[in-house]
């Protein structure tokens, strides 16, 4: 099992630029979550999905963030445009079902200057 | 959401048993309790989770108080690689039995050569 996968590892972008980060989660897995990490706010949930359906996307920041998830085995968060703020690693994570263990990813480190 | 309460930072020696506390006096009755850790900046990690009764794996135990307001992660052996932030949190379930894990601020523990 690859675990769940993230890509891009780091991503570098300078402000007003659209950004797109990736997850494929574990096959089989039910659940996804989006999570943000900084110094200042720690580990925030920005939306997670149940079988593809966007459940609760109340931690989501503003406008310029949207996520989505064509099917079971991708999902995307964009941010358009990107701002210095948004600087932060991002996280996804999967469970199989509802209480299941949540699996992360290794997490998307982006840097907006 | 129920709240939870952790200091900040411990420390201990290797091959000691390390003993994170954790306070949860809100906690409902159908609510779980989960920790995980975040090793340096890497994605958090899944250690252990209970309702009522004491558990046990192959990482850790968790001893959970008769009322269920507090608890406590034990990892009986520390090494030097158990140092990480941990972070104890109480799964917030909804009706559909979808749930979100929602972090708080962490323990910080140091194993100490």
């Amino acid at each position: 099992d690859a675990g769940v996968i993230q890509s891009p590892r780091h991503e570098v972008t300078e402000m007003g630029q659209e950004v797109t980060l990736r997850c494929k989660p574990i096959s089989g897995h039910d659940y996804l979550f989006w999570y943000r990490q900084t110094m200042m706010r720690g580990l925030e949930l920005l939306i997670y999905f149940n079988n593809n359906v966007p459940i609760d996307d109340s931690g989501m920041p503003e406008d310029r963030f949207s996520a989505k998830m064509p099917n079971a085995s991708f999902s995307t968060l964009k941010i358009q445009p990107s701002e210095p703020r948004d600087s932060a690693v991002y996280f996804c994570a999967s469970s199989p079902r509802a209480g299941g263990r949540v699996h992360f990813g290794p997490g998307t480190r982006l840097t907006v200057t | 959401d129920a709240k939870t309460t952790q200091p900040p930072s411990m420390d201990c020696a290797e091959g000691r048993a390390a003993n994170l506390p954790c306070n949860h006096s809100t906690i409902s009755g159908n609510e779980y309790v989960y920790w995980y850790r975040q090793i340096h900046s890497q994605g958090p990690q899944y250690i252990i989770h209970g309702l009522k009764n004491n558990e046990t794996n192959e990482m850790a135990s968790l001893i959970i108080t008769e009322d269920r307001k507090s608890s406590t992660l034990i990892l009986p052996h520390a090494t030097l690689r158990d140092t990480a932030v941990y972070y104890c949190i109480v799964r917030v379930a909804y009706g559909d039995s979808s749930y979100k894990l929602i972090f708080g601020s962490g323990t910080r523990l140091l194993v100490r050569p």
